[in-house]
């Protein structure tokens, strides 16, 4: 597809597992953004894959949080021991060059998987 | 780190103008100011951005204070399918860390039909 798409759409866990959360960017886009939102809250920045650069963690809640970004395309999102607070729609997002070829900041937005842990 | 502040909740009546103010004392010479909404139950989308000077493209207007202190989304007619929340954030440069995106809780707009 042409947009952001992340897998799954919903995902219930028992609180100690470990959980992945996939997301496949737009094609071509270097840029690739985590974000969590619980409930009735804004987003809340996770971390920043750019190119081929060193990811920036620094919104990481806990070492229970990674990320990797492979072949510079898709991402995945692993959780550790999951707990009940880490309940929260996850969001991915990635930035690239715009249809006239320039670097763009607009970040374009999957539909996010809402993750429930029992 | 540079943070925005924005009313919890406007209303504004179907196909009038909205106003949807942002303040931001303390940005930095090389932040951006962008505009992100997100409608029930998806994922935010890009509105609009500037740095300096207002700027117009099909969805909204961003006015920008002279002293970048504050900024203002214009939603010159206001329809039904505008009703979402409003995030306004900074962001430096292109490549810079990440770490200064700050969504907040953002203003949630509601159309009266």
């Amino acid at each position: 597809g042409a947009g952001v798409s992340q897998s799954p759409s919903n995902k219930v866990t028992e609180k100690g597992k470990d959980v992945e959360l996939r997301c496949d960017p737009i094609s071509g886009h270097t840029a690739l953004y985590w974000y969590r939102q619980s409930l009735g809250q804004g987003l809340e920045f996770l971390i920043y894959f750019q190119g081929n650069s060193a990811p920036d963690k620094s919104g990481l809640p806990s070492d229970r949080f990674s990320a990797e970004r492979t072949g510079g395309s898709v991402s995945t999102l692993t959780i550790q021991r999951t707990q009940q607070e880490d309940s929260a729609v996850y969001l991915c997002a990635s930035s690239g060059r715009d249809r006239g070829g320039r670097m763009s900041d607009e970040q374009f937005f999957g539909p996010g998987t809402r993750l429930t842990v029992l | 780190d540079a943070k925005t502040t924005q009313p919890n909740s406007m209303e504004s009546n179907e196909e009038e103008p909205v106003h949807l103010p942002c303040n931001h004392s303390t940005i930095s010479g090389t932040d951006y100011i962008h505009w992100y909404r997100q409608l029930p139950s998806q994922g935010p989308e890009y509105v609009i951005h500037g740095l300096t000077s207002n700027v117009n493209n099909r969805m909204a207007s961003l006015a920008i204070a002279e002293d970048r202190k504050s900024s203002t989304l214009i939603l010159h007619r206001a329809t039904l399918r505008d009703a979402a929340v409003y995030y306004c954030i900074l962001r430096g440069f292109r490549y810079s860390s990440a770490s200064k995106i700050i969504f907040g809780s953002g203003t949630r707009l509601s159309i009266r039909p």
